[in-house]
């Protein structure tokens, strides 16, 4: 059964960069039907896409977030990341990894269980 | 960007009461649609994806139709379990982005 895990720091501060990985077990991320993706939910708020990473290292960002986000993978430890650059308070979230099925117009099914990152000095 | 609005915000119902939600997308999402629910603490659960296609183990009691535009999430008899924030979701091809409506709570009345 195909598990994803978030982990990483819990707080970071402003101004800095938030960074966190997502840990697949139970299949591999090198399939070539999925992508991988980073969503993020602020508490008591609605979900948010940040971005999606392909296998082959292609990816694709929530335009309102491009400059600031980063996904990379490795394939090798059945891992991806995320980095978020200069964060604000606006920035304190849930961050949940998933995987996308592209067949399926790459929707997000199979979630991890989410850490929240505090953004506090 | 396409928006996606959801409504109503919330739906007060009874357990064995139908559930209608919709979601209205901005600009054509075709049947790039799906549908999740979430639960407090918990990740989102992949409901509906096409629009019209149950994910692996969901309850025949959900259903999903629309294309274009409008889009609805019914559940025909709602069991104790099914209380929860559902959310619509979109794929566009161009520009390449997703999206999220802000989500429909079903609250028991």
């Amino acid at each position: 059964q195909l598990q994803l895990q978030e982990s990483g720091p819990g707080l970071v501060k402003p101004s800095e960069t938030l960074s966190l990985t997502c840990t697949v077990s139970g299949g591999s991320i090198s399939r070539s039907a999925f992508y991988w993706g980073w969503i993020r939910q602020p508490p008591g708020k609605g979900l948010e896409w940040i971005g999606s990473i392909y296998y082959s290292g292609s990816t694709y960002y929530n335009p309102s977030l491009k400059s600031r986000v980063t996904i990379s993978i490795d394939t090798s430890k059945n891992q991806f990341s995320l980095k978020l650059s200069s964060v604000t308070a606006a920035d304190t979230a849930v961050y949940f990894c998933a995987r996308q099925h592209i067949p399926a117009a790459e929707t997000f099914d199979n979630w991890g269980q989410g850490t929240l990152v505090t953004v506090s000095s | 960007e396409i928006v996606l609005t959801q409504f109503p915000a919330t739906l007060s119902l009874s357990p064995g009461e139908r559930a209608t939600l919709s979601c209205r997308a901005s600009q054509s999402v075709s049947s790039y649609l799906a549908w999740y629910q979430q639960k407090p603490g918990q990740p989102p659960r992949l409901l509906i994806y096409n629009a019209s296609n149950r994910a692996t183990g969901i309850p025949a009691r959900f259903s999903g139709s629309g294309s274009g535009t409008d889009f609805t999430l019914t559940i025909s008899s709602l069991e104790p379990e099914d209380f929860a924030v559902y959310y619509c979701q979109q794929r566009s091809n161009w520009p390449p982005e997703l999206t999220f409506g802000g989500g429909t709570k079903v609250e028991i009345k």
